[in-house]
């Protein structure tokens, strides 16, 4: 069945570390795909997209997410977490331009321990 | 520009009543969209448009009904209200050319269902 899939429901990382959220798509072709962050009670804001050209894509708050074609993936990264970045992640994709329906993962909820 | 609006922002309902969300926008988007959001399930589509006049169903339409009679206004109808109806209800808009653009989030209305 064409999906997203977040693997991981909830991560906790340390301030100062690195942080990898993964992001899985099952559609044919290569959809836009997103990143959205929910801070608690909020809505959501864009942290980042991809539609084509480079597969490493630069957001705001320093995040970052590599496309890979091959593993069907578009992970978000950040070098070093801070407090400010618990929250909630969620990946997106639309997958036809035809309809542009955004289709969201199931998110990832950060913890970020002092 | 005040962005996506959405009203209210809290609402509890007894079983059976009907109430309205209405969600607008300043931006002259064509595109606005319904979401629902519950723990472990990401936001899901609910209904859609892509312009006046014009609308059609998400992944969960069920229950829920909508019109779009003018550019910025996209009210969602809960006619019989049920208590798996409690849920966050989220808004958003976006150009419609481009599916690859930004969708923009209202701050959304936390509803429960009695």
């Amino acid at each position: 069945a064409q999906s997203v899939t977040q693997p991981d429901i909830h991560i906790t990382v340390s301030e100062g570390a690195s942080l990898e959220l993964r992001c899985n798509y099952s559609y044919g072709a290569t959809p836009y795909l997103f990143w959205y962050v929910q801070s608690p009670g909020q809505g959501l804001q864009l942290l980042l997209k991809y539609f084509s050209g480079d597969t490493l894509v630069q957001g705001i708050k320093g995040f970052e997410a590599e496309f890979k074609r091959s593993q069907s993936s578009f992970n978000l990264r950040k070098p070093s977490v801070h407090w400010s970045d618990a929250a909630e992640y969620f990946c997106a994709v639309v997958p036809s331009s035809n309809t542009g329906k955004l289709i969201f993962g199931q998110g990832t909820t950060l913890q970020v321990k002092p | 520009n005040a962005g996506v609006t959405q009203t209210p922002k809290f609402q509890v309902l007894k079983t059976g009543q009907s109430m309205t969300l209405q969600c607008a926008q300043d931006m002259n988007h064509e595109y606005m969209s319904w979401y629902r959001q519950d723990p472990g399930m990401g936001l899901r589509l609910i209904h859609y448009s892509v312009g006046a006049g014009i609308t059609d169903q998400g992944e969960v339409p069920n229950g829920y009904n909508v019109s779009r009679s003018t550019t910025e206004d996209f009210p969602l109808r809960l006619l019989s209200a049920a208590p798996s109806q409690t849920s966050v209800y989220f808004c958003a808009s976006r150009p419609l050319q481009g599916s690859y653009n930004e969708q923009f989030f209202g701050p959304g209305t936390r509803l429960t269902v009695l």
